[in-house]
């Protein structure tokens, strides 16, 4: 079964503006990632966020983490047409690294 | 620097048919697993291994088969191939430390069981 669930499943912005994709969970975590998959292609790790942070920045990546609430953002700042792709959380258990279905990000040139 | 290299690309297999997807990576990871990835799913774990001799199953293993006789190969067996293992299959591996390190994945195979 799914563990992350990412929301929305697909949102399309304008290049410039700033992207923001929410993931739920169902089980305590010790950490969550966020990864991209470019159409055709593997998962690429973007960022980790631990179960003690709250907040992390990677260039225009910003990724939250609320464990009270089972939630995490990720935020793209000042979107690109290259940021067009699907983005994936993903909580760990112990060597089970679940991923949700995915946000289809499209930014329009 | 390869990364995690799959092979084949793509696989047009009959029902009933076997075969071997192979998996490989250079970066002497300990942990390599097998992922598939159908429209609205996301990615399920059918197999997993920490380490040469180790494996265990994921969320989907039945109809699947693996072996880790070294660090750097995870092969992936389907014994009878059946129309609902059409799929993207993705191998993937990382370092194992005290928590989960990023995984690193390879470009996928394409397969279509008909």
């Amino acid at each position: 079964s799914q563990q992350g669930e990412e929301d929305p499943q697909a949102l399309s912005i304008q290049e410039g503006e700033n992207a923001t994709m929410n993931c739920s969970y169902k089980t305590s975590i010790n950490n969550l990632q966020w990864y991209r998959q470019n159409s055709g292609r593997g998962l690429v790790h973007l960022i980790l966020i631990r179960s003690n942070e709250r907040e992390k920045h990677s260039g225009r990546l910003r990724v939250t983490l609320d464990t009270s609430k089972k939630s995490s953002s990720l935020l793209i700042t000042a979107s690109r047409a290259a940021d067009t792709a699907s983005y994936f959380c993903a909580t760990d258990a112990i060597n089970d690294m679940r991923f949700g279905a995915g946000t289809r990000l499209t930014v329009k040139p | 620097n390869a990364g995690v290299t799959q092979t084949p690309k793509f696989q047009v297999l009959k029902t009933g048919q076997s075969m071997t997807l192979q998996c490989a990576q250079d970066m002497n990871h300990e942990y390599m697993s097998w992922y598939r990835q159908d429209p609205g799913m996301g990615l399920r774990l059918i197999h997993y291994s920490v380490g040469a001799g180790i494996t265990d199953q994921g969320e989907v293993p039945n109809g699947y088969n693996v072996s880790r006789s070294t660090t750097e190969d995870f092969p992936l067996r389907l014994l009878s191939a059946a129309p609902s293992q059409t799929s993207v299959y993705f191998c993937a591996s990382s370092s194992l430390g005290g928590d989960n390190s990023p995984l690193h994945f390879g470009n996928g195979t394409r397969l279509t069981v008909t």
